[in-house]
């Protein structure tokens, strides 16, 4: 069975610094998709980034990069000049379903992240 | 990017009443929705898996007699709550996807069974 693990229940940071969430999975797939989701108090889920398993760059989108470890499975999202918008609950997530990016979902247990300013 | 809408976003009723939810994707047709239930603070926990034109497939321990799947279009979604009571109280979301776009998601619904 699939997991993904988040260690960090809670982190916080001051507004235009530079913060990373951990995230550690399990898959017996070979190609897949990897997503951070990002869910503010609003309670609407964003796809905030993706990256497939196949391709060595790490994938950025403006602030937010990842820093994906194959081997070790290991796919953390780093917010660089945190802005108080970035408060929200952050989930890094899974597909099951042959590893694409239209299966289900294996959530993590997410993160709270509060930006202080 | 995709879009999914949720309505209502929040709905307040009696208890032994049903309610229904919509799920629409307003821009790509979704072969594949996705119902969701939410505790504060919580992840998401997967209820069932709608395909277009069959039966939901729905996660152990999730009553199918209770919350009713309809799947009648590649655009549309409904989640009803069969008879409520105040432990269905939960924050409901939806997501779709298709072959080239990944899970999107609804705003979500509060219910709130009095």
């Amino acid at each position: 069975a699939q997991t993904v693990t988040q260690s960090q229940p809670e982190m916080s940071v001051q507004e235009a610094e530079t913060v990373t969430l951990s995230c550690t999975y399990d898959t017996s797939e070979s190609n897949y998709y990897l997503f951070w989701y990002k869910q503010p108090p609003s309670r609407q889920m964003i796809l905030v980034i993706r990256q497939e398993a196949y391709k060595q760059q790490n994938a950025t989108e403006n602030r937010f990069s990842v820093n994906f470890q194959k081997a070790a499975k290991s796919f953390s999202l780093k917010i660089s000049d945190s802005q108080l918008g970035d408060t929200a609950m952050y989930f890094c997530a899974l597909p099951n379903a042959g590893g694409t990016s239209y299966g289900k979902l294996t959530f993590g247990q997410g993160t709270i992240l509060t930006v202080h300013p | 990017g995709a879009v999914v809408s949720q309505h209502p976003s929040r709905v307040i009723c009696k208890s032994g009443t049903s309610v229904k939810i919509e799920c629409r994707s307003l821009d790509f047709q979704a072969t594949t929705m996705f119902w969701y239930r939410q505790f504060p603070k919580k992840s998401l926990m997967l209820m069932a898996t709608s395909n277009e034109g069959s039966k939901a497939t729905y996660e152990q321990g999730v009553e199918k007699d209770k919350f009713l799947i309809n799947h009648a279009s590649l655009t549309l979604s409904t989640l009803t709550v069969t008879s409520a009571h105040p432990e269905d109280s939960s924050f409901y979301i939806c997501s779709a996807v298709s072959e080239y776009q990944p899970q999107h998601f609804g705003d979500g619904t509060r219910l709130s069974i009095l």
